[in-house]
């Protein structure tokens, strides 16, 4: 089973906003709103940012926000700052075989 | 102060076996749904498997690529979670992480992980 696609790389310049997305088939993304994103810095472990498509976990800044369309789902990070720089996976729920999936991961890069 | 430690990695050849353990701490772990996630080098999130808590039944679930090879037990007398790998091959290499999950498929809380390594 393929893992869900992201962009392998986006960038920024601080203060900007930036969009990552997240496509699957009606199979994930499409057909449940099980949709998470983590965050991962170098050498850490990945970090919850969003929960059920547009859930923040207590302690998430409100800069990072999330929304589905589809079978897409979408990251959106507003007023970049350099922190922000990181690696970022999205994953779902997967009623096919492999219970969860994730995405390739996308390189944020601020500039 | 929510832990979770991850043990037992180390180097052992293709069609070996090893255990992981992690050791919960902070939290109810009688009532956590507990997961193994692993990151190959350089590579991306992989979700190995899961088991749900005794309450709500005690099944794990694994993903294909571990599927009959790898076993997740728990024992809520130690709030450790267990991950027994046989028939090891180099493609299971990376870190193996453990992890919550605390929303709905949303893994809140993580260990620092720990590095399992298949060569001959």
């Amino acid at each position: 089973q393929s893992a869900l696609t992201q962009p392998a790389s986006v960038s920024g310049s601080p203060g900007q906003s930036i969009t990552i997305s997240c496509t699957g088939t009606s199979s994930d993304v499409g057909g449940y709103n099980y949709v998470s994103w983590y965050q991962q810095h170098p050498g850490k472990a990945p970090k919850l940012m969003i929960y059920e498509v547009n859930n923040r976990p207590s302690g998430i800044s409100n800069r990072f926000s999330g929304s589905k369309s589809g079978n897409t789902a979408s990251l959106t990070i507003s007023g970049l700052q350099a922190e922000d720089e990181a690696d970022y996976y999205c994953s779902s729920y997967t009623s096919i075989s492999t219970l969860e999936l994730f995405g390739g991961g996308t390189k944020l890069t601020v500039l | 102060e929510v832990q979770l430690v991850e043990s037992g990695g180390d180097w052992v050849k293709p069609g070996g076996s090893l255990r992981l353990s992690c050791a919960a701490s902070g939290f109810t772990f009688t009532n956590a749904w507990m997961s193994w996630v692993r990151q190959a080098p350089g590579k991306g999130l992989e979700w190995v498997g899961r088991i749900k808590s005794k309450t709500d039944g005690g099944a794990a679930d694994y993903a294909a690529p571990v599927k009959g090879r790898f076993t997740i037990s728990r024992d809520d007398s130690y709030n450790t979670v267990y991950l027994q790998m046989n028939s090891l091959k180099t493609e299971d290499i990376g870190v193996y992480y453990c992890t919550t999950d605390q929303y709905n498929h949303g893994y809140g809380y993580w260990g620092h992980g720990t590095l399992v390594t298949v060569s001959s």
